[in-house]
């Protein structure tokens, strides 16, 4: 149980176009998820807090009308990286935190496979 | 605020040596939360432990072990006969319960296993 899907695992994009990312909880109801940028050989870097039915929390130094975050639902969150520029390239990490799901841990975050952005 | 220290960046040892990784954190929360995740190549994030603020126990499952030691705010990981499938990146992050709830992460250790 706890699985955490994302789509796509990879897209390339010239600079300039709109990019959607999908996350999914597969098998349980998220009300929260989270959003992680990863750079080549660096640690992940949160970019904003998503709660189902509500705007996104933004971390400082993320510009919110750049990365659209939709959590319409409580299994699906989307994060749309707008006009797309090459500084864009990253590791895209989606994680979902499950609440009263029987046999699985409070406060865990269950990880997607994440999805490789390169915008050229 | 928050700050999870891992001094390593890179470690390569030869298959079958035994490894620790450090973890130092920074928090003035009593209740928080302790997370080790292996990252490979593919780049998926591998839970591979929680541990919570208030059991300092070791932990011990098969070649891994964990060492909890508030006094020294360090939680360090010890892989024992390593194979060349430990080689990844390990991360230690630091879940605050109250608030944000926000993990933070350290900035990751590289690990090679040289055959």
């Amino acid at each position: 149980g706890a699985v955490v899907s994302q789509h796509p695992s990879r897209v390339i994009c010239k600079s300039g176009t709109s990019v959607k990312i999908e996350c999914r909880s597969l098998d349980f109801q998220a009300t929260t998820m989270f959003w992680y940028r990863q750079f080549p050989k660096q640690s992940l870097m949160l970019m904003a807090t998503s709660n189902e039915g509500s705007k996104a929390t933004y971390e400082q130094g993320v510009e919110k009308d750049k990365f659209l975050i939709n959590h319409a639902s409580l299994t699906l969150s989307t994060l749309t990286v707008t006009s797309a520029h090459p500084e864009d390239s990253s590791f895209y990490i989606c994680s979902a935190r499950d609440w009263g799901l029987t046999g699985v841990s409070y406060n865990e975050q269950f990880f997607g496979p994440g999805t490789r952005l390169t915008v050229l | 605020a928050q700050k999870v220290t891992q001094a390593q960046t890179e470690i390569s040892v030869v298959e079958k040596e035994d490894v620790t990784l450090d973890c130092v954190y920074e928090t003035r929360d009593t209740t928080y939360y302790l997370f080790w995740y292996k990252q490979p190549p593919s780049g998926e994030l591998v839970f591979l432990i929680r541990r919570n603020s208030f059991d300092e126990q070791n932990e011990i499952s098969g070649r891994y072990s964990w060492n909890f030691q508030k006094s020294t705010s360090s939680f360090n990981f010890t892989i024992t006969a390593s194979q060349v499938v430990d080689s990844a990146v390990y991360f230690c992050a630091l879940l605050q319960v109250f608030g944000n709830e926000k993990l933070t992460f350290g900035t990751g250790t590289r690990l090679t296993i040289i055959p």
